[in-house]
């Protein structure tokens, strides 16, 4: 697709169950992003793949959080056993990666995470 | 370690003023910056980024920026402000060594005033 798909873009779990969200990057970008967005704060940087290497993921707030990237391509950001702290807007972002940290990011429009 | 302070989490102008949304950083090695700005229900879009070389960089919708490195700072301007400009604009630095992730602050919220 021509930008980061994220899907789905509006959830609402009951508390104590497990989610699943979906990003899709930019052809050819190697590196990705997750971010979540709190009601008022800033982004908070959770994880991030670089292509083959292991993945940066010195931001996830818990073991209840992980995320998984496959074939270099598509990631799944999922949540376990899922608390009313968790609610949040979770942003996908991809970029050129390859040590150009000169390139930007790109975004998608973000999955609303609503926990009840 | 890098980061990424916003002064001002909400700035209020009347059209057709001066826009200025703050950014000061903390790196210990040069730094990428990044201005991205986010419309209410959508993702982040970039505005414009400094790598190297000028120092006033310029980006869409009539925004630039100036990164002084004495000042360690990288301020967003405008000159008129138009209605269209209200929304959430992120400051963000990435290094060129290490990881390259993007760390972001915490967000201005601009408000327009007819």
């Amino acid at each position: 697709g021509a930008g980061v798909s994220q899907s789905p873009s509006n959830k609402v779990t009951e508390k104590g169950k497990d989610v699943e969200l979906r990003c899709d990057p930019i052809s050819g970008h190697t590196a990705l992003y997750w971010y979540r967005q709190s009601l008022g704060q800033g982004l908070e940087f959770l994880i991030y793949f670089q292509g083959n290497s292991a993945p940066d993921k010195s931001g996830l707030p818990s073991d209840r959080f992980s995320a998984e990237r496959t074939g270099g391509s598509v990631s799944t950001l999922t949540i376990q056993r899922t608390q009313q702290e968790d609610s949040a807007v979770y942003l996908c972002a991809s970029s050129l990666g390859g040590g150009q940290g000169s390139t930007e990011a790109f975004f998608g429009q973000g999955t609303r995470l609503t926990v009840v | 370690a890098q980061s990424v302070t916003q002064l001002g989490s909400h700035v209020s102008v009347s059209e057709g003023a001066l826009v200025l949304l703050r950014c000061n950083y903390s790196s210990s090695v040069p730094p990428y910056l990044f201005w991205y700005v986010q419309y209410p229900n959508q993702g982040l879009q970039l505005l414009l980024k400094y790598t190297t070389g000028a120092t006033l960089v310029k980006g869409i919708n009539g925004f630039e920026a100036e990164f002084k490195k004495s000042e360690t700072s990288f301020h967003l301007t405008k000159p008129s402000a138009h209605m269209s400009d209200a929304a959430e604009y992120f400051c963000a630095v990435s290094v060129r060594s290490g990881t390259y992730k993007y760390i972001f602050g915490t967000g201005t919220r601009l408000k327009v005033l007819a």
